[in-house]
C-alpha cells in the first residue's frame, strides 16, 4: 500500500524558514518523480514544485520561485520543501504526491498545516 | 500562466446527473485530470487523461473534452459524491501544473 507522510509544519513568524518532510513507504521511491501541493484555509488546489526522480529536473510555481527548494533523499525514502522569507499567504496545508505518467498526482498524503503568523 | 476556470458550485439531487464545466484556452488539446476533495481529506484522482478512470473508481464518473471546455460527469448522484471536485492540466509552455479554481457539489 502506497503510504505518503508528511510532517514538519508549524507555526513561524514571517520572514522564517521552514523545512517540510514527507516519508514514502509501499512503492519503489526512487523511481518515482514527487510533487508539492498546498491549499490555503477555505482555498482551492495551488501546484507549489516537482522534482524528477533523480532530482536532475526541478520546476517551481511563480509564487515560490527563489524561496522555496525541493529535494529528496532516494536512500531515505523521502522528499522535502525547504521555506524561506515566509510570507502570511504560504498559510496552507502542504501536501506530497507521487507523479503519475500522465502528469497527474496519483497519490497524496494527509497534509501538513504550515501557519505564517507574527 | 494557463488559467482553468470551474463553476463554483453545482446542485444536484440523488439520481441525477451531475455536469462539471472546467474552462481553458485550447483545453481539447491538453490531457485533463479531475480530483475529489472531501472535507478534512486529501484529494483523490477520479479521471485521468480526459476520460480514463483509475481502478477503483466507479463508472458513473466520466469525463470529456472538446474545444475550450473539459467536462466531469457524475451520474446517478448519491450523497456520498458530495465534495469539490477540481480539474487539472500540464502546461507545457511554462513547465507548470495547473488546477482549476474547484466546483463544489452539493447533492439536495
Amino acid at each position: 500500500e502506497v503510504q505518503l507522510v508528511e510532517s514538519g509544519g508549524g507555526l513561524v513568524q514571517p520572514g522564517g524558514s521552514l523545512r517540510l518532510s514527507c516519508t514514502a513507504s509501499g512503492f519503489s521511491f526512487n523511481t518515482y518523480s514527487m510533487k508539492w501541493v498546498r491549499q490555503a484555509p477555505g482555498k482551492g488546489l495551488e501546484w507549489v514544485s516537482y522534482i524528477s526522480s533523480a532530482s536532475e529536473t526541478f520546476y517551481y510555481a511563480d509564487s515560490v520561485k527563489g524561496r522555496f527548494t525541493i529535494s529528496r533523499d532516494n536512500a531515505k525514502n523521502s522528499l522535502y520543501l525547504q521555506m524561506n522569507s515566509l510570507r502570511d499567504e504560504d498559510t496552507a496545508v502542504y501536501y506530497c504526491a507521487t507523479d503519475g505518467r500522465a502528469s497527474t498526482f496519483d497519490y497524496w498524503g494527509q497534509g501538513t498545516l504550515v501557519t505564517v503568523s507574527s | 500562466s494557463y488559467v482553468l476556470t470551474q463553476t463554483p458550485s453545482v446542485s444536484v439531487a440523488p439520481g441525477k446527473t451531475a455536469r462539471i464545466p472546467c474552462g481553458g484556452d485550447n483545453i481539447g488539446r491538453k490531457s485533463v485530470h479531475w480530483y475529489q476533495q472531501k472535507p478534512g481529506q486529501a484529494p483523490v484522482l477520479v479521471i485521468y487523461s480526459d476520460s480514463d478512470r483509475p481502478s477503483g473508481i466507479p463508472e458513473r464518473f466520466s469525463g470529456s473534452n472538446s474545444g475550450n471546455t473539459a467536462t466531469l460527469t457524475i451520474s446517478r448522484v448519491e450523497a456520498g459524491d458530495e465534495a469539490d471536485y477540481y480539474c487539472q492540466v500540464w502546461d507545457s509552455s511554462s513547465d507548470h501544473y495547473v488546477f482549476g479554481t474547484g466546483t463544489k457539489v452539493t447533492v439536495l
